[in-house]
């Protein structure tokens, strides 16, 4: 079965501190592809990254970066220097061919950043 | 702004009731996702139109329905409202079909209070 845990619940940082949201995947698949969202207060869903199974390769965009490991079933997101516009929820989601592309969510990491 | 517009932004109502929600997706794009976010059940996928055809449904109860219009807008039609179904409702589109990689631009939601 499909399945993306993100083990944390909360996090509270502290304004320019680096924090790293883990993100675990389950597929029986070997084409799927991951995605990260952000949930800001307003509560739009804000796409920020899209990943395929067959691209190892990290991503870094401005602040933030992105770890994909596929030995370890993780594609855990980076951002460094945080700031307070970085408060959020942050979704990582699954979509693979047995459920052709629907989103499956992971319950999400809440991001307090503190000035 | 993603491009995808949901009407209402807010929804009260009395349980027993029937509400409609309005999602209109980015132009082009003739994929429509309906979401459901919810505290205890987190985001979960409810139905996908494909140009008008249904193309996928999740764990859409028989009390919701859904359609895609010839304009490519979508409603999503909840009765008999009961106050578990008190949520965020996400529309979102991509310009793909049943593709697992296809990128998915989310509305801002219509958050559905019962009471």
């Amino acid at each position: 079965a499909q399945k993306v845990t993100q083990a944390q619940t909360e996090i509270s940082v502290v304004e320019k501190e680096d924090v790293t949201l883990d993100c675990v995947y389950e597929t029986r698949d070997t084409t799927y592809y991951l995605f990260w969202y952000k949930q800001p207060p307003s509560g739009e869903l804000v796409f920020l990254i899209r990943r395929n199974s067959f691209d190892e390769q990290n991503e870094i965009s401005g602040r933030y970066s992105w770890n994909f490991q596929k030995s370890t079933s993780s594609f855990n997101f980076t951002i460094t220097a945080s700031q307070v516009v970085d408060s959020a929820v942050y979704f990582c989601a699954l979509s693979d061919r047995y459920n052709g592309d629907k989103l499956i969510f992971g319950t999400g990491t809440r991001l307090q950043v503190f000035p | 702004d993603s491009g995808v517009t949901q009407t209402p932004k807010h929804l009260i109502t009395a349980t027993g009731q029937r509400v409609t929600l309005r999602c209109s997706p980015r132009s082009g794009d003739l994929s429509v996702y309906w979401y459901q976010q919810s505290l205890d059940q987190g985001l979960q996928f409810l139905i996908q139109y494909y140009n008008g055809e249904e193309r996928a449904k999740g764990n859409i109860l028989e009390r919701f329905s859904a359609q895609q219009f010839p304009d490519l807008h979508s409603e999503l039609n909840l009765s008999s409202l009961e106050l578990g179904d008190s949520a965020l409702y996400f529309c979102a589109s991509s310009d793909g079909g049943a593709n697992p990689g296809d990128i998915q631009y989310f509305g801002a939601g219509t958050r559905l209070s019962v009471l």
